[in-house]
């Protein structure tokens, strides 16, 4: 996506941690999100952070957003061959409902 | 019971070929949208309606049509279909507005492949 970047590939090993980052450009976004999309499937939620926060965690799952910078990773941690899929960080601006989707980052997993 | 479904879940045409993808929200949500997903997995934008009406219209060819019957459906017709069409098209869903607790999320459908030969 043209406002929302991210790198395309990601390749770690079974236990390791996974940072998966993302840059965006419009400083009025309001939501910020990470998708996961499976082989043959739809796009789900992983989490979400609000613009005025700094940090959240759920679980093995750790957003982190610098607002100055429009930078958003996603840290997945003891990554395990389950979580290979394609992560799509993607930006809401406002309450119009239009999300902007970076191009996904494809993350493999190697045991 | 699935929240989003659409159908067909393929599609195998000739180029000139009219078809059409349906898709079926049961979440009560006010928008929809399509997406469409091209060979290297980049997601975009195409249409969304909000309680039937048009609000995002992306730069699209002409030959796509949505229709919203009504706020749980939102259906895409396509005319005179071209090799370029061909891509996963996803139907999603969300509830937007000024509602403290709506957090904008996007529920996606299975998606629908579309091959034109």
């Amino acid at each position: 996506g043209e406002d929302v970047e991210q790198s395309l590939f990601l390749s770690v090993r079974e236990g390791d941690s996974s940072v998966i980052n993302c840059t965006y450009t419009d400083s009025s976004s309001t939501y910020l999100y990470w998708y996961k999309q499976e082989p043959g499937a739809g796009l789900q939620l992983l989490t979400y952070i609000f613009s005025n926060m700094d940090m959240k965690q759920d679980q093995r799952l750790t957003v982190l957003l610098n607002k100055k910078d429009k930078h958003l990773s996603l840290r997945i941690a003891d990554t395990q061959t389950g979580d290979s899929a394609i992560y799509f960080c993607a930006e809401m601006r406002g309450n119009a409902g239009k999300s902007t989707f970076g191009d996904g980052t494809t993350l493999t997993v190697k045991p | 019971d699935t929240a989003v479904s659409q159908t067909p879940k393929y599609l195998v045409t000739q180029m000139g070929n009219d078809k059409s993808i349906k898709c079926e929200q049961n979440l009560g949500h006010d928008t929809m949208y399509w997406y469409k997903q091209d060979s290297k997995k980049f997601l975009k934008i195409m249409f969304s309606y909000n309680n039937k009406e048009l609000i995002i219209n992306e730069t699209v060819p002409n030959r796509f049509s949505p229709k919203s019957p009504d706020k749980a459906h939102l259906n895409l017709h396509i005319n005179s279909l071209e090799l370029g069409d061909s891509a996963v098209y996803f139907c999603a869903s969300s509830q937007v507005g000024v509602i403290a607790t709506n957090t904008g999320e996007l529920f996606f459908g299975e998606g629908s492949r579309l091959t034109v030969l």
